[in-house]
């Protein structure tokens, strides 16, 4: 069965430090990947995809990911945080032939000033 | 353009009691999925709808159930609730023909707590 996995729960970085947020999916397929991010309270908001081509793909608010099949991996990174990246975020992967979305457990960011 | 909108925000239900929740997708998407996330938790997928059709279905109890209506909004039903079914409901739309992959995009969700 496909499932995704986010081995950090929790991650505190200073503002303006680099970030990397891990990402591992289990897929037999070619898969599709998904970051999105969710304020408290809120919704998910996509921040980018893969769903071919290039294996590194830049989204919204800074944000890039790379999808390395070796690796099973699409880990999310931004050059320098910014107290507002304050959020929890999801990686996911579609599964079936429904667009049905398996996520992660979430990565919990915390912005130090 | 508007996004994904859910209604209520917020619902404060009983055991035992029913709810309905309710969706409408960005204009021109004909797909909507429903997800459940407890609190501290990845969202679950619970329906796909697409044309009024259900396509896909969750590992959820036969208490919750779904309709599509021919606008291509949404209602989430849930009988007879329980505790455990408190969590935050989220709704995702989508382009989507069946059988293919497309970007989903979520609505802001509405928080059902069960007492």
């Amino acid at each position: 069965a496909q499932s995704v996995t986010q081995p950090d729960i929790h991650i505190t970085v200073s503002e303006g430090a680099s970030l990397e947020l891990r990402c591992n999916y289990s897929y037999g397929a070619t898969p599709y990947l998904f970051w999105y991010v969710q304020s408290p309270g809120q919704g998910l908001q996509l921040l980018l995809k893969y769903f071919s081509g290039d294996t590194l793909v830049q989204g919204i608010k800074g944000f890039e990911a790379e999808f390395k099949r070796s690796q099973s991996s699409f880990n999310l990174r931004k050059p320098s945080v910014h107290w507002s990246d304050a959020a929890e975020y999801f990686c996911a992967v579609v599964s079936g032939g429904y667009n049905k979305l398996i996520f992660g457990a979430g990565t919990r960011l915390a912005v130090h000033p | 353009d508007a996004g994904v909108t859910q209604s209520p925000t917020h619902l404060i239900k009983t055991r035992g009691q029913h709810v309905t929740l309710r969706c409408s997708p960005i204009s021109g998407h004909k797909s909507v999925s429903w997800y459940q996330q407890v609190l501290g938790q990845g969202p679950q997928f619970i329906f796909q709808y697409y044309e009024k059709e259900e396509r896909g279905r969750g590992n959820f109890p036969d208490r919750f159930s779904a309709r599509q209506f021919p606008n291509y909004s949404s209602e989430l039903n849930v009988n007879a609730l329980l505790l455990g079914d408190s969590a935050l409901y989220l709704c995702a739309s989508s382009l989507l023909s069946s059988g293919g992959t497309d970007t989903q995009y979520f609505g802001p969700g509405t928080r059902l707590t069960v007492l």
